[in-house]
């Protein structure tokens, strides 16, 4: 059984297009996130929810939209797509936030979504 | 913004040689984690140090938390194909309530 499962694994499409990205984990966590990971490697924060409520939500263009329908469920939406939106995005989970007050916030990731802007 | 910054960026080493990767901060960090992410995968847990001095061992990989928490050591022994793969640590503090990741160690080990 897959922990965290994003969908789709690679995008491809035309700038200025929408697309959106879906990411469901099954381990029971409250707290889900999404990072980017850029071409060199670097994964930075891009939203975190707890128990479907929005608490980071780093500077991300408002192109990019992510919607919690429920705590077991994180999708991202992306608006007029530009090839800078080119990279690796993962879906993670973790059991309480992380750097909370409430355990160490140690992170399962999803295996990515390769999103290429042509 | 707190950095996380690990060095060497690129290592490459024979099957049989010892490593060792570092991540260093000016910032305090309330624990620390190493990942180590695979081709086309997403970044896999392998510890959590939370103590000042704190030494873990798992199989052939130490990790150490600094005395000040404010860095922390990879070393592998005799390390193998296997141990192929980007190797990120990442902090965690109460007050930016989020993991902030280094920069990354690509470790590439030869037959």
């Amino acid at each position: 059984d897959t922990a965290v499962s994003q969908t789709p694994k690679y995008l491809v499409t035309q700038m200025g297009n929408d697309k959106s990205i879906k990411c469901e984990q099954n381990l029971g966590h409250d707290t889900m996130y999404w990072y980017k990971q850029d071409s060199k490697k670097f994964l930075k924060i891009m939203f975190s929810y707890n128990n479907k409520e929005l608490i980071i939500n780093e500077t991300v263009p408002n192109r990019f939209s992510p919607k919690s329908p429920d705590k077991a469920h994180l999708n991202l939406h992306i608006n007029s797509l530009e090839l800078g939106d080119s990279a690796v995005y993962f879906c993670a989970s973790s059991p309480h936030l992380a750097g909370g007050l409430i355990g160490t916030g140690e992170l399962f990731f999803g295996e990515g979504s390769r999103l290429t802007v042509l | 913004t707190q950095l996380l910054k690990q060095s060497p960026q690129f290592l490459s080493i024979q099957e049989g040689e010892n490593l060792t990767v570092y991540c260093n901060s000016s910032s305090v960090f309330s624990s620390l984690q190493w990942y180590r992410q695979e081709p086309g995968e997403g970044p896999v847990l392998l510890v959590t140090v939370v103590t000042g001095g704190e030494v873990k061992k798992l199989k052939r990989l130490t990790f150490q938390f600094g005395d000040a928490r404010k860095d922390s050591s990879l070393h592998i022994t005799a390390a193998q194909t296997g141990d192929t793969g980007l190797y990120l640590c990442a902090g965690a503090s109460g007050s930016a309530r989020q993991l902030t990741f280094g920069s990354g160690t690509q470790l590439t080990v030869l037959p």
